[in-house]
């Protein structure tokens, strides 16, 4: 198994440009999510879902947009680029269960850079 | 107030010491609990989940305190390859959004 994959590894953008990270999955996992890291922030959750054509806001949405169409694969997409976005994305991906210590898989992540 | 909060440290211990974390959520409702180890410049894995009773995993003790909200993690005899920055990270029963990371405290072990 690959597990979580994630491309590119890194971007450099201009502002106002858009783009997709691409992420997937072949662990058949319903879980999928997305999170950003900034210095001193930790992680915080972009979008998420649980299942395909199922989709939520996490804690910092505005400027991202997400799609599951399926079970395997859950991009991001940067409508327009702003500087603030500069940050490492991580993906995720677990099972789904209430009150189960279920481990989330992350992706190697993308070094975004926005000039 | 930050949901998960931690000592961001660093924390600059020698080998064969022992070192323990804090953590303290704002959450009642919080129902599983998790430490994760992320390497500089890697993606956070699991290192262990934190049962109510407390549970052990070779090196590694982990602690949970309800009633003060707080968890620990306890590292004994450190490891130069223990150095890295573990995370603490707690799930919402029955929160589809599952888990909310602290921002994780950095532990170097020095030879």
């Amino acid at each position: 198994n690959a597990g979580v994959t994630q491309t590119p590894k890194f971007q450099v953008l201009k502002t106002g440009q858009s783009m997709t990270l691409q992420c997937a999955q072949d662990m058949n996992h319903e879980y999928m999510s997305w999170y950003r890291q900034d210095p001193g922030m930790g992680l915080r959750l972009i979008h998420y879902s649980v299942g395909a054509g199922i989709t939520d806001q996490g804690e910092v949405p505005n400027g991202y947009n997400v799609s599951r169409s399926t079970t395997e694969d859950f991009p991001l997409r940067l409508l327009s680029a702003a500087p603030s976005q500069t940050s490492v994305y991580f993906c995720a991906s677990s099972h789904i269960g209430t009150g189960e210590y279920n481990e989330q898989f992350f992706g190697p992540g993308t070094r975004l850079t926005v000039l | 107030r930050k949901e998960v909060e931690q000592d961001p440290g660093p924390f600059n211990v020698p080998e064969g010491a022992t070192v323990a974390f804090n953590c303290t959520y704002s959450n009642s409702a919080s129902q599983s609990f998790f430490w994760y180890r992320q390497d500089c410049r890697k993606e956070p894995k699991l290192l262990m989940s934190v049962y109510s009773s407390g549970n052990e995993d070779g090196r590694f003790t982990a602690q949970l305190n309800r009633a003060s909200q707080y968890i620990s993690l306890l590292i004994r005899d450190s490891k130069l390859s223990d150095s890295a920055t573990y995370l603490c990270v707690v799930n919402l029963e029955g929160s589809a959004r599952q888990l909310t990371f602290g921002s994780g405290t950095q532990l170097t072990v020095l030879p």
